[in-house]
């Protein structure tokens, strides 16, 4: 089946710790995004990549990183700089970043900085 | 960046139509309003789209207004299934901006 996987579900760091989160297509999608829910809160944009090797920065990427090597991986790791970490992480995918197409988005990944 | 505005929340009887509203007045001429649907502790599902017509598929209908500042999404009969979180969303061509949503109650 086609889709998007996220793992793992739920994910626990010890303060000062980097963790990776994983996400993972096979929808032979071009574009990958990354948001960060907070909750009662929308989704806030953390990176994009339109294309592998190449990504953009979103609305809060401050304590954030990512890598593109392959179309079909976009791992998001949250580092020791970010100050409030604990936070649902979706992420997704299109098959490009045009206007007129639909995203499709993993189950999530719950992380809570213990 | 690209804002919409919608009600945190309504309610709706089973098998009644609901209308939801959504405000987009900032909305450039080539942004596309997407909807999608989230339940709890799940990603968001992607519910329908478009640019300037009226659209339909088997989920539900959107409904944009003429200016193209506001929309409406349409079920047309709402079940317990329905119940979620509504997002309207403008798609800039880059990203998706998600706004707080509408969280639809769905009363048997």
């Amino acid at each position: 089946d086609g889709g998007i996987t996220q793992s793992p579900k739920y994910l626990f760091r010890k303060e000062g710790q980097n963790v990776t989160l994983s996400c993972e297509q096979n929808l032979n999608h071009d574009a990958m995004y990354w948001y960060r829910q907070d909750p009662g809160q929308g989704l806030r944009l953390i990176y994009y990549s339109q294309i592998v090797n190449d990504f953009q920065k979103g609305d809060i990427a401050e304590g954030y990183s990512v890598s593109r090597e392959k179309k079909e991986s976009f791992p998001l790791t949250v580092t020791s700089a970010q100050k409030n970490p604990t936070a649902f992480y979706l992420c997704a995918s299109s098959i490009s970043s045009g206007m007129n197409t639909e995203a499709f988005f993993g189950q999530g990944t719950r992380l809570t900085v213990v | 960046d690209a804002k919409t505005t919608q009600p945190n929340s309504m309610e709706s009887n089973e098998e009644e139509p609901v209308h939801l509203p959504c405000n987009h007045s900032t909305i450039s001429g080539t942004d596309y309003i997407h909807w999608y649907r989230q339940l709890p502790s799940q990603g968001p599902e992607y519910v329908i789209h478009g640019l300037t017509s009226n659209v339909n598929n088997r989920m539900a209908s959107l409904a944009i207004a003429e200016d193209r500042k506001s929309s409406t999404l349409i079920l047309h009969r709402a079940t317990l299934r329905d119940a979620a979180v509504y997002y309207c969303i403008l798609n800039t061509g880059n990203q998706f901006y998600f706004g707080t949503g509408t969280s639809l109650t769905v009363i048997p």
